[in-house]
């Protein structure tokens, strides 16, 4: 089975820091997401990926950046936290834009900054 | 804009009947994929099932379908025979072929009653 890892499950930042996001998956999928997720507001999309060094942005892209350097990895970075960025993010992959069995998510990161 | 609209924030059913949870989408493309992902309260995102929009059969995977209605650009998911085990939320998606995004509805909360 596909396997998306997410470095941390839990984390607690402090505003102003830098942080960084992890996200790895063994398929050579190479179409990558990277989402957060808020009650009443569903999952909102980041910025995705469709190839190394290939990104684009998605619906809330303010406040972030993301790196993919190989094709396994998708680093989404916060450069400054605030605390209106507290909240779950979800990594996802895929391999084309119409998977049949779905895109494969990654077990999600709730991040807090205080 | 592309949109993904769920309407019903929660829904009742009682065990062992059937239920039918609301999905309407808005897109220009031609080509697209329609999902439904479970979200038990343990966070991860199970991918239930697909339906393209050149598919002419409606989707079917065990006691999930999806009542894809083209015309009225809706994609609903029928669960049938209901179980305990389904009480979560779930989310309907919809990648596009033009813009490579994947993006998700706000997400309807399904309690199965005993």
């Amino acid at each position: 089975d596909v396997k998306v890892t997410q470095s941390s499950r839990y984390l607690v930042k402090r505003t102003g820091e830098k942080v960084f996001l992890e996200c790895v998956q063994d398929m050579d999928h190479e179409n990558m997401f990277w989402y957060r997720q808020d009650p009443g507001l569903g999952l909102r999309l980041i910025y995705f990926s469709y190839d190394v060094k290939m990104k684009e942005k998605g619906d809330i892209p303010e406040g972030y950046s993301v790196s993919r350097e190989k094709k396994e990895r998708f680093s989404l970075i916060l450069e400054s936290a605030s605390t209106n960025q507290t909240s779950m993010y979800l990594c996802a992959s895929s391999l084309g834009q119409f998977p049949v069995r779905g895109y494969t998510f990654g077990s999600g990161t709730r991040l807090t900054v205080v | 804009a592309q949109k993904i609209t769920q309407t019903q924030p929660g829904m009742f059913v009682q065990e062992k009947e059937a239920v039918t949870l609301d999905c309407t989408y808005d897109t220009s493309d031609q080509s697209y994929g329609l999902f439904w992902y479970k979200q038990p309260s343990s966070g991860e995102m199970i991918f239930l099932i697909y339906q393209g929009s050149y598919d002419e059969q409606n989707a079917t995977e065990g006691r999930y379908s999806l009542n894809f209605q083209k015309a009225r650009k809706s994609a609903n998911l029928v669960i049938s025979a209901s179980q305990l085990g389904d009480s979560a939320m779930y989310f309907c998606a919809m990648s596009s072929s033009n813009t490579g995004k994947l993006i998700f509805g706000q997400g309807t909360t399904l309690q199965v009653k005993p």
